[in-house]
Formats: C-alpha cells, sequence, structure tokens
C-alpha cells in the first residue's frame, strides 16, 4: 500500500541554521511528490513538488529531491527564517489526486 | 493565489444532533473536491473524492450514512457528520482541485467537538 513516513517534531532551530526534514515514503507505481506548510491558523499550501524520479522540486529557499533509490523526499533550506515557523506535511499522489500525507512535522526558528 | 474557504471554522454541538460543513472554492470552479480528517499529531486521512453532480467516493473504513457528501455545484461541496458522537470530534479539512494548474487548494479546516 500507500504511506508516508515523516521525521517527528517539534524541531527548534535558530535564525540562519540549515534545516533538514526527512520524509520516506512506500508505493505502488510512480507517485507524485509533494511538500505542504500550514501556518498557523491558515489551510495547507503546497510548497514544492516533484513528478518523477530525480526531479528536484524548490520554492522559497526550500528544495526537495524525488529519490527513487531511496524512496525519499527530504526538505532542505540552507537558512532558516523564523518566518518559516509552521507545520510542514510530505505527502504522495496517487489514482486521481488522492493524497497520502505524513503526520506533519512542526519547525520553530527562534531569532 | 487560488482560496478554499471552509465554515464554520469550529463548532460544538450536542451527541445525536448532525454538523453540516461547507467548503467553498471562491475564484475557481472545482470539479473535484476532498474531505479529510485529521486527529492531534496524526497526518490527514482522505475520508471520500466529492465530484460535481454525481455520488462522493468514500475511502475504506469511511461511512456513507454517517458522512454525507453532497457537492451541489463547481464551487460547493458540503460534509454532514450525521448522528454525531464524541468519537467523530476532529479536524475537518478539505481541498479542491483547480483542474487549469492540476494544483490542490486546501480550506483552513474546520474544528468538531462533540459533547
Amino acid at each position: 500500500g500507500n504511506s508516508v513516513t515523516q521525521m517527528e517534531g517539534p524541531v527548534t532551530l535558530s535564525e540562519e541554521a540549515f534545516l533538514t526534514i526527512n520524509c520516506t515514503y512506500t508505493a505502488t507505481g510512480y507517485p507524485s511528490l509533494f511538500w505542504y506548510v500550514q501556518y498557523p491558523g491558515e489551510g495547507l499550501q503546497l510548497l514544492l513538488k516533484a513528478t518523477k524520479a530525480d526531479d528536484k522540486g524548490s520554492n522559497k529557499g526550500f528544495e526537495a529531491t524525488y529519490r527513487k533509490e531511496t524512496t525519499s523526499f527530504h526538505l532542505e533550506k540552507g537558512s532558516v527564517q523564523v518566518s518559516d515557523s509552521a507545520v510542514y506535511f510530505c505527502a504522495l499522489r496517487y489514482n486521481f489526486n488522492k493524497f497520502y500525507f505524513g503526520s506533519g512535522t512542526k519547525l520553530n526558528v527562534k531569532p | 493565489g487560488a482560496v478554499v474557504s471552509q465554515h464554520p471554522s469550529r463548532v460544538i454541538c450536542k451527541s445525536g444532533t448532525s454538523v453540516k460543513i461547507e467548503c467553498r472554492s471562491l475564484d475557481f470552479q472545482a470539479t473535484t473536491m476532498f474531505w479529510y480528517r485529521q486527529f492531534p499529531k496524526q497526518s490527514l486521512m482522505l475520508m471520500a473524492t466529492s465530484n460535481e453532480g454525481s455520488k462522493a467516493t468514500y475511502e475504506q473504513g469511511v461511512e456513507k450514512d454517517k458522512f454525507l457528501i453532497n457537492h451541489a455545484s463547481l464551487t460547493l461541496s458540503t460534509l454532514t457528520v450525521t448522528s454525531a458522537h464524541p468519537e467523530d470530534s476532529s479536524f475537518y479539512i478539505c481541498s479542491a482541485l483547480a483542474r487549469s494548474t492540476d494544483t490542490q487548494y486546501f480550506g483552513p479546516g474546520t474544528r468538531l467537538t462533540v459533547l
């Protein structure tokens, strides 16, 4: 079956630190992979996506590479800001736009 | 960007009553909407896919008579939790698929508490 596993949070970093949030998946076929971000009191927003192996999604300084050999889609950012504090969800899309989500990782960035 | 709204944002009801949650795509048409349920510190679980003008498709283990979904127009889908019980208390999130961009846009969620 399909599933997504991401690291548990919360993750607490100082401003300008390097961020990695791990995400691995199991899937039948070749799903598309996504990272969504949820700011306090708001809905999930698409952060970046990759639709095939070796694709790199990037947006707002965040990036993630679709690694088929390790079934991973780790989220990285070189220098986080306080405004990046949010909950991050890794997800895979299969079968006509159905999504499997990870449990979410809360990121706290301190000034 | 595209906006999806949900109403109400929070609702508290008594056990045995029914609650309706609305999901609207405000600036685009959505032939397909999705309903998710999120438990604390857990992932979003897809409950059903709502298609405009046709019956919803429910995921395995989701009671369709319990969670009634209606997608009456291209901008509105509703989820009715019938005869709610405390175990139905949860965070319900909808999303709408914008075909022009092949992107799902999520609503802010509705917190349901059943006493």
